[in-house]
């Protein structure tokens, strides 16, 4: 059971736009700590995507975008291709676990 | 380009004690913006926080793990390490090393670099 609650898959057609939300609660999320999400490919260590709830590292496209509101946070993927096929992860800290925390992930898929 | 690299045993028998190190190149580990993690993920699964370290030996760690585990720095060999006990199959899972960085109010932030991964399985 994750602190930050995700979507187990979604999907979408090449060219098609996707979101994936991450419900939180008032310990993390509401309590205003940002929102980080990854990328994990298939056999390959997660990477940084979006910081700070809306932030791109420098090299990620800007097909991927990120916001926050509330208790809640999206990853938005536009003009989705088939090497975008992979798992999303949100993480977040959490004041009460003194740490932070990882939504369960969610699988993508490209018809 | 700081690379971080994750050593140590990939076989580890039950109710024994795992112990991972990660090797920090490119950048030191002495930096005062951030903490040093590690994670893991056991096969098929989701990612889960283990615990964090500062250059000064300071300490956070998952509470559902924290009676078993210990992570400490060696700044002279620009290396941290992982040390958890009394381990079961289900600790079997991929261990990663990263780099935290610190948000605004000094909490853990993103983890903007981590390392390949190590494989550990608890098996007899």
């Amino acid at each position: 059971q994750s602190v930050l609650t995700q979507p187990p898959s979604v999907s979408g057609a090449p060219g098609q736009r996707v979101t994936i939300s991450c419900t939180g609660s008032s310990s993390n999320i509401g309590a205003n700590y940002d929102v980080h999400w990854y990328q994990q490919l298939p056999g390959t260590a997660p990477k940084l995507l979006i910081y700070g709830n809306s932030n791109r590292p420098s090299g990620v496209p800007d097909r991927f975008s990120g916001s926050k509101s509330g208790t809640s946070a999206s990853l938005a993927i536009t003009g989705l291709q088939a090497e975008d096929e992979a798992d999303y992860y949100c993480q977040s800290y959490d004041i009460s676990l003194s740490g932070s925390v990882f939504g369960g992930g969610t699988k993508l898929t490209v018809l | 380009q700081l690379q971080l690299q994750e050593s140590g045993p990939g076989l580890v028998k039950p109710a024994e004690t795992l112990s991972l190190t990660c090797t920090v190149s490119g950048g030191s580990i002495r930096s005062s913006s951030y903490f040093w993690d590690w994670i893991r993920q056991p096969p098929g699964k989701g990612l889960e926080w283990i615990g964090s370290i500062f250059q000064s030996g300071s300490t956070y760690y998952n509470p559902s793990l924290k009676s078993r585990v210990t992570i400490s720095v060696d700044t002279s060999k620009n290396q941290f390490s992982l040390k958890l006990s009394s381990v079961t199959a289900a600790d079997t899972a991929v261990y990663y090393c990263a780099r935290h960085d610190l948000g605004g109010r000094g909490e853990l932030s993103y983890l903007d670099h981590w390392g390949q991964g190590s494989l550990v399985t608890v098996s007899s």
